[in-house]
């Protein structure tokens, strides 16, 4: 089946700090992969994406790149703000087209300090 | 635009209460989402919708019913729950076809407590 792993959280960095998020997944095919991010008390919010090997997803400063021969979708951010403090989750969805089923990596809370 | 909206945001209800929760979006996606997320942890699929009608629910008790009235509009009616079912319930929605297809897009969520 389809699974993604996560690096443990949380991740404690300072303000202006470079971040990276590890996150590797199994699945057959060609998934579409998606970093969402979930600020407290709030719904997820979709953060960046890519849909091949290769592509890079970027959005608000956060990039992300498809590497298909490692299997991997880690999240970077050159330099964070304490308004990036959320749970980020990477996922997966099988396939394009129809209804998807997407497959949840555990979350990684981020915490940046001043 | 691609907004999800939920009300209410937060409920508290006794375990013999009815109440519904309801998410609306007018993206022109025909495929929707009700997902169950608990503290520190991912969201749980419960339903998806496609074209309003049912096309999966994951083993969900029957005392979570949900309605797709149009396709627009989903709703989920709770009746006689537990307190182990306070959690955050999330809204998605999706294309059903096309290159954008595979991409959910969430609702802020309803905050349920059960008394």
């Amino acid at each position: 089946g389809n699974s993604v792993t996560q690096m443990e959280g949380p991740v404690t960095l300072s303000e202006e700090a470079f971040l990276t998020i590890n996150c590797t997944y199994t699945a057959t095919g060609y998934p579409s992969l998606f970093w969402y991010v979930q600020y407290p008390g709030e719904g997820l919010q979709l953060l960046l994406k890519a849909t091949k090997a290769d592509d890079k997803g970027s959005n608000k400063g956060f990039e992300a790149t498809y590497r298909k021969e490692t299997t991997s979708f880690h999240l970077e951010k050159g330099s964070v703000q304490v308004s990036d403090s959320a749970v980020y989750f990477c996922a997966l969805t099988p396939y394009s087209g129809g209804y998807q089923k997407v497959t949840f990596g555990t979350g990684t809370k981020l915490q940046v300090i001043p | 635009d691609t907004e999800v909206t939920q009300t209410p945001k937060h409920l508290v209800m006794g375990m013999t209460n009815k109440k519904s929760l309801k998410c609306e979006q007018h993206m022109g996606h025909r495929a929707m989402y009700w997902y169950k997320q608990k503290a520190k942890k991912p969201p749980e699929l419960m339903f998806v919708y496609s074209y309003e009608k049912l096309s999966i629910n994951e083993s969900v008790p029957s005392r979570f019913s949900p309605e797709c009235p149009n396709s627009s509009l989903l709703n989920l009616h709770l009746h006689a729950l537990q307190p182990e079912d306070s959690a955050l319930y999330l809204c998605a929605s999706s294309l059903t076809r096309g290159q954008a297809a595979d991409t959910q897009y969430f609702g802020p969520g309803t905050r349920l407590t059960v008394l």
